[in-house]
């Protein structure tokens, strides 16, 4: 299957600081990118949807002044969380769809989970 | 309103037995129904997928099965093994866009 590299895949940052997690679609083209979010033991709960050359779309509750997400090319999107609280602290993960119809498919990247101390 | 029901929260087989994991949907325009095998710290990874064209798909131990009129569908783990033990996910989208995700089932595979 196709490969969704993410990156880091673990940081420790102290309160008030700002983070940036990277997702590339290593052997295709992605107009669009899904950023999650998932607690222990839970399901991924969808943050925003990026697309690329246009403004993501945040799912309602989520900040978005916050989550920056910035889906620059067609193989890259970052997610960068500002002024990052312990509260932030959580898995993210990113997905990325390949093909196109019938055979679209979303692939995953591999989480970066963040603490915030 | 959850739209994705999966069931049952966690599971226990023995090695070479069963595992069946079973979701329902509400939403009649999901069109695209993945399974995903998480380990911990990982992101999940697509199992196997149908549409809803079909009503069963066969990948080597795994295998959907799909039930249009019933919103429907489960995955069906063979023989399964010790490093079958993660937790899966059922999804169900439109064209593999943005996922409505089922709360996950922990699988134990005991030796």
């Amino acid at each position: 299957g196709a490969v969704v590299s993410q990156h880091p895949s673990r940081v420790i940052c102290k309160s008030g600081t700002s983070v940036k997690i990277e997702c590339r679609s290593l052997d295709f083209q992605a107009t669009t990118m899904f950023w999650y979010r998932q607690f222990p033991k839970q399901s991924l709960m969808l943050m925003a949807t990026s697309n690329e050359g246009s403004k993501a779309t945040y799912e309602q509750g989520v900040e978005k002044d916050k989550f920056l997400i910035n889906h620059a090319s067609l193989t890259l999107s970052t997610l960068t969380v500002t002024s990052a609280h312990p509260e932030d602290s959580s898995f993210y993960i990113c997905s990325a769809r390949e093909g196109s119809g019938f055979n679209e498919k979303l692939f995953f990247g591999s989480g970066t989970q963040l603490s915030v101390l | 309103q959850q739209q994705v029901k999966q069931s049952p929260q966690s599971l226990i087989v023995q090695k070479g037995g069963i595992s069946i994991i079973n979701c329902a949907y509400e939403n009649t325009a999901f069109d695209y129904f993945p399974w995903y095998q998480q380990f911990p710290g990982k992101g999940p990874a697509l199992l196997i997928a149908i549409r809803p064209d079909v009503s069963e798909k066969k990948e080597g131990r795994f295998t959907i099965s799909f039930n249009k009129s019933a919103k429907q569908f489960s995955l069906h783990i063979m023989d399964s093994q010790p490093g079958d033990s993660a937790t899966y996910f059922c999804a169900a989208s439109t064209n593999a866009g943005k996922s409505t995700f089922g709360d996950g089932t922990t699988l134990t595979v005991k030796p």
